[in-house]
């Protein structure tokens, strides 16, 4: 079966800690993004990803880091200057990047301790 | 700063009636309109996409465009307490920017 997937669901982060949060497809997808998603709040934008080994900050990309060393995997890391890191992380993709039909994985949920 | 506005509800509606659904954008550029479903701890669902002016009908659910009035909605027939969930409303913006802009999103309630 096709389809996004995201590890782990939840992760619980001591503060001062980096954490990678996965996201990995074999939609044959171009272009990879995340988001977070905090309580009544719509998605934000942290970093999106057109072609492998190349990526874009979103709007709210500090304290982020990502890489795209694969077509199908595109990980999140959280780092320690992240200052309010709980949130609910979305990975989505899309088929091409002029396409932004997006599909999305089932989310991690990150809580700092 | 591209703005989608949402009402954040809760809408409340009786099982069988029609739920409506409002969104407005600030890009009058934009071309292409989506509402999304996003049952609670869970990821978003694409249910409709529209690009348009008009409606466009898939099963119980309609999406209806207006670009001059920059208004799309999304309109829910004979609602069922599964449709109980919150509809994101997301918009592409202008220029060939494909990134979507996500509205926060309405939480409808279908009571029996």
């Amino acid at each position: 079966d096709g389809g996004i997937t995201q590890s782990p669901k939840y992760l619980f982060r001591k503060e001062g800690q980096n954490v990678t949060l996965s996201c990995e497809q074999n939609l044959n997808h171009d272009a990879m993004y995340w988001y977070r998603q905090d309580p009544g709040q719509g998605l934000r934008l942290i970093y999106y990803s057109q072609i492998v080994n190349d990526f874009q900050k979103g709007d709210i990309a500090e304290g982020y880091s990502v890489s795209r060393e694969k077509k199908e995997s595109f990980p999140l890391t959280v780092t320690s200057a992240q200052k309010n890191p709980t949130a609910f992380y979305l990975c989505a993709s899309s088929i091409e990047s002029g396409i932004i039909e997006q599909f999305f994985g089932p989310g991690t949920r990150l809580t700092v301790l | 700063q591209k703005e989608v506005e949402q009402n954040s509800g809760p809408l409340s509606v009786p099982e069988g009636a029609i739920a409506s659904l409002n969104c407005t954008y600030s890009d009058r550029g934009s071309q292409s309109f989506f509402w999304y479903r996003q049952y609670s701890g869970k990821s978003p669902e694409l249910i409709m996409s529209i690009y348009s002016n008009g409606d466009k009908e898939d099963g119980r659910f309609t999406a209806q465009l207006n670009k001059a009035s920059q208004y799309v909605s999304l309109l829910i027939r004979d609602s069922q307490p599964s449709d109980s969930a919150t509809y994101l409303c997301a918009v592409n913006g202008s220029g060939g920017s494909y990134i979507p802009t996500f509205g926060r999103g309405t939480s409808l309630i279908v009571h029996p």
